[in-house]
Formats: structure tokens, C-alpha cells, sequence
């Protein structure tokens, strides 16, 4: 079945170290994104990619970095100049025509990080 | 930039009908899309309306009005399942992303 993997599903990060997030998909989508959500919190941008080997900051990417080597997988690095980074994490794809078709995104179950 | 403001909290009676507004700026406009999401769970997509009017979907509806950057979810019959969050996004042509409403949490009571 196509869709969109997250993994670990819970993350626990003593401070001051980086952790990396795995998101893959086999939807054949080119553009995936990564979001963080607080709680009662809505979605927002850390990165984005559209393609392969490129990718752009969202509005709140300080302390994150990632990586786009394959067109499958959107790693993300939670680094430890991230001040606060427990929350809940999601990663989704999608295609990049115009059309509807392009704006129904692909979410993964997310991956809650906790820092102890 | 790009904003779009809904209501935080809505409360419905089971059975009823209910209308989830987002009022929304950006530099480019690719339509609004709604998605739904439960406590804990993955967004999923539930609507998309590229022009303006109604789509309609069972029991949900969505409706566009560019000229006024707004739009909403129209839910109908509501269920108890129908307790979650409802987020608006827009897709902007210019930054090539997907960007989010602040969700709109409906508690459906019996």
C-alpha cells in the first residue's frame, strides 16, 4: 500500500543533543514538508522540499536542518540550538502540478519528541 | 506572508449543522483545502475548492469566495466523530509551499 512512513513514533532527546527524524514515502510525490504542532497549536512550516537535492526554510526553521538525497525520504535533524523542541512532529507529501490534485497532502502518523 | 485566521473553538450540538470560517492573505492563491484531524492522529485531507461556490462532499460541504479571501466547512448531521480539529490551508504559488490555518477545535455534545 502507498503512503507516508514517520519514524520513531516517540523520541525522547536529552538536551544539548541532536536527534534525526525519518519520514518516507512511496507515494512517488516530488514536494514533502515538515511541520512541527504544539499542543492545541496549529501546523507550522519548518522546511519544505520540491524536489530532489533542494529544499527551503520555512517560518520557523532556526535549530532544524535536513537533507532531500533521494526523492523517498525528507530526514529531519533536530539540532541542539533548538531551545524548545518537544512537540509533535509531522512530515507530508504531495504532488507539485497545478490542479487540485496538487493540494491534497499526505500526512504520516508523526513523531512526539520529548526532551528529559 | 501568508495568514489565515480561524475561530479556536466551536461547539455543536449532535445533529446539527455547523460552519467553520477561514479568512485568509496571501501573495499567490492555488485554492483552500480542509483537513481534519483527531486528537493525537495525522491530518487528512477532507476538501478543495480552486474557484468559487460550493463543493460538496456527503456530509460535508466547503465553500469559496475569492473576491473576499474566505471561505468555510459547512458540517452537516453532525456525529460525536465528528469531534476534532479543522484546519484551512493554501497552497502559495509563489513560495511553493503549504501553509496552514491557527485549526478550529469542534466538541460535538450530545
Amino acid at each position: 500500500d502507498g503512503g507516508i512512513t514517520q519514524s520513531p513514533k516517540y523520541l525522547f532527546r536529552k538536551e544539548g543533543q541532536n536527534v534525526t527524524l525519518s519520514c518516507e514515502q512511496n507515494l512517488n510525490h516530488d514536494a514533502m514538508y515538515w511541520y512541527r504542532q504544539d499542543p492545541g497549536q496549529g501546523l507550522r512550516l519548518i522546511y519544505y522540499s520540491q524536489i530532489v537535492n533542494d529544499f527551503q526554510k520555512g517560518d520557523i526553521a532556526e535549530g532544524y536542518s535536513v537533507s532531500r538525497e533521494k526523492k523517498e525520504s525528507f530526514p529531519l535533524t533536530v539540532t541542539s540550538a533548538q531551545k524548545n523542541p518537544t512537540a509533535f512532529y509531522l512530515c507530508a507529501s504531495s504532488t507539485t502540478g497545478t490542479g487540485s490534485l496538487n493540494t491534497e497532502a499526505f500526512f504520516g502518523q508523526g513523531t512526539r519528541l520529548t526532551v528529559v | 506572508g501568508q495568514s489565515l485566521e480561524q475561530p479556536s473553538e466551536v461547539t455543536a450540538v449532535e445533529g446539527a449543522i455547523v460552519q467553520i470560517n477561514c479568512t485568509y492573505q496571501t501573495s499567490g492563491f492555488y485554492g483552500l483545502s480542509w483537513y481534519q484531524q483527531h486528537d493525537g492522529g495525522a491530518p487528512t485531507f477532507l476538501s478543495y475548492n480552486g474557484l468559487d461556490g460550493l463543493e460538496e462532499t456527503g456530509r460535508f460541504s466547503s465553500f469559496l469566495s475569492r473576491s473576499d479571501s474566505y471561505g468555510y466547512l459547512l458540517l452537516q448531521e453532525l456525529q460525536m466523530k465528528d469531534s476534532a480539529s479543522y484546519f484551512c490551508a493554501v497552497r502559495d504559488p509563489g513560495a511553493n509551499n503549504l501553509f496552514f490555518g491557527t485549526g478550529t477545535r469542534l466538541t460535538v455534545i450530545p
